[in-house]
């Protein structure tokens, strides 16, 4: 009966390749959320998505792509994985994207470039 | 634009201590302020939150009073556990902006 989840936990790989980290909710949100949290637990904001449609997208590299298959799914394709991508990305969702709205945040996938 | 500074860490204390940890704000408008608690290995899950000026969130033990006037949200504990161990985001969402902005965190440790 996990509310948010991701997969994989870990991801270790060799730099120059390309990964998914994969996020499913069944809280029934409307709202998704990826961020990257480094190694001194500093949290930033990627994207996010209300009912499929992309309404944040913060400064990243465009080696990282989101996808919406639909409002409880949110992925994140990294190509050309670098090693400052290493860290840890959460992916969250919230009933809408009102102000004062909880978000609930997945366990989080350790990704490791190498 | 919007920001959070917050105490930097990391903090340690006994068991049973007072604990405060500081948390200031920089908004437009009237912004729902937040605390969230990472306990280690885990995602953040939310601690309390205050939607407006002096609304006072609560829960577990842990205060948090939104001050409008000192641009405040700080987090008090009377008596902290062993089990309340882990890293505190205070962080802000503004009146407009559909963005949650997180301040640095604050490493909690309590000694038995």
């Amino acid at each position: 009966d996990t509310a948010v989840s991701q997969t994989p936990k870990y991801l270790v790989t060799q730099m120059g390749n390309d990964k998914s980290i994969k996020c499913e909710q069944n809280l029934g949100h409307d709202t998704m959320y990826w961020y990257k949290q480094d190694s001194k637990k500093f949290l930033k904001i990627m994207f996010s998505y209300n009912n499929k449609e992309l309404i944040i997208n913060e400064t990243v590299p465009n080696r990282f792509s989101p996808k919406s298959p639909d409002k409880a799914h949110l992925n994140l394709h990294i190509n050309s994985l670098e090693l400052g991508d290493s860290a840890v990305y959460f992916c969250a969702s919230s009933l809408i994207a009102d102000r004062a709205d909880t978000q609930y945040f997945g366990p989080g996938t350790r990704l490791t470039v190498l | 634009g919007n920001s959070v500074t917050q105490m930097e860490g990391p903090v340690t204390l006994s068991e049973e201590a007072f604990l405060t940890i500081n948390c200031t704000y920089t908004a437009t408008g009237y912004p729902s302020l937040f605390w969230y608690v990472q306990y280690p290995g885990e995602g953040l899950q939310l601690l309390l939150k205050a939607t407006k000026a002096d609304d006072k969130g609560s829960n577990k033990g842990f205060e948090a009073t939104y001050r409008k006037e000192t641009t405040s949200f700080h987090l008090e504990k009377g008596s902290v556990q062993v089990s309340d161990s882990a890293v505190y985001f205070c962080a802000l969402k503004g009146s407009s902006a559909s963005k949650i902005i997180f301040g640095s965190g604050t490493r909690l440790s309590i000694r038995p």
